[in-house]
């Protein structure tokens, strides 16, 4: 069965500090990344993705890092704020026709000021 | 951005009743729509695929007949929830992507939250 394992499943920083979200895929045939940030009665709304052919991608405050040997990636969030706080949920697919998105249970996240 | 569209954000129905949620893509085709549905502190699950003009594919377990799913236009995907009960009762999301170039970002409504009392 295809899975991506995400943890920690919760997290407590304080403002300014760099929270990390780290996943864990099975599926080499996974070749797209992205992560999702989803606000409580919202849906989630993406971030930043990144495919396997690069280690490393940022935009703005967050950073993906991704090893594609150990098949795992990670968010890291630069200089976090209080309005970051939210659940954060990693995923992957193939894109072999069918763009259907496995996703990691997610992470909770609490910056507190 | 691409922006999709859910309507309604929320609805509070009867048992027995159906319930129609609708998920509009506003500046670009949407070839493909998914629907998940997420229960409290949970991830999201997966409930259908639907392509435009075609029939939907559901995931295994999900009930088709209780789960209509029609995708009439590269704009529009429907989901009805026939004869609801307060099982049902849950988060309803959709997303949307066009399949016409590698990597296309899949972009999700805002969610429809279902009460069936």
């Amino acid at each position: 069965q295809q899975q991506v394992k995400q943890s920690p499943q919760s997290l407590i920083v304080q403002k300014g500090g760099i929270p990390i979200i780290n996943c864990a895929y099975e599926n080499t045939a996974f070749d797209y990344f992205p992560w999702y940030q989803q606000f409580p009665g919202k849906g989630p709304a993406l971030l930043i993705a990144i495919r396997p052919d690069v280690s490393e991608k940022k935009e703005g405050r967050f950073t993906i890092s991704f090893n594609k040997s150990a098949k795992q990636f990670s968010l890291h969030i630069m200089d976090s704020q209080p309005g970051d706080s939210a659940t954060y949920f990693c995923a992957a697919r193939t894109n072999f026709g069918n763009e259907k998105l496995t996703f990691g249970t997610g992470t909770r996240l609490t910056i507190i000021p | 951005g691409a922006v999709v569209s859910q309507h309604p954000s929320w609805v509070i129905c009867k048992s027995g009743t159906s319930v129609k949620i609708e998920c509009r893509s506003l500046d670009f085709q949407a070839t493909t729509m998914f629907w998940y549905r997420q229960f409290p502190k949970q991830s999201l699950m997966l409930m259908a695929t639907s392509n435009e003009g075609s029939k939907a594919t559901y995931e295994q377990g999900v009930e088709k007949d209780k789960f209509l799913i029609n995708h009439a236009s590269l704009t529009l995907s429907t989901l009805t929830v026939t004869s609801a009960h307060p099982e049902d009762s849950s988060f309803y999301i959709c997303s949307a992507a066009y399949t016409g170039y590698y990597n296309s970002p899949l972009h999700f409504g805002n969610g429809t939250r279902l009460t069936v009392t």
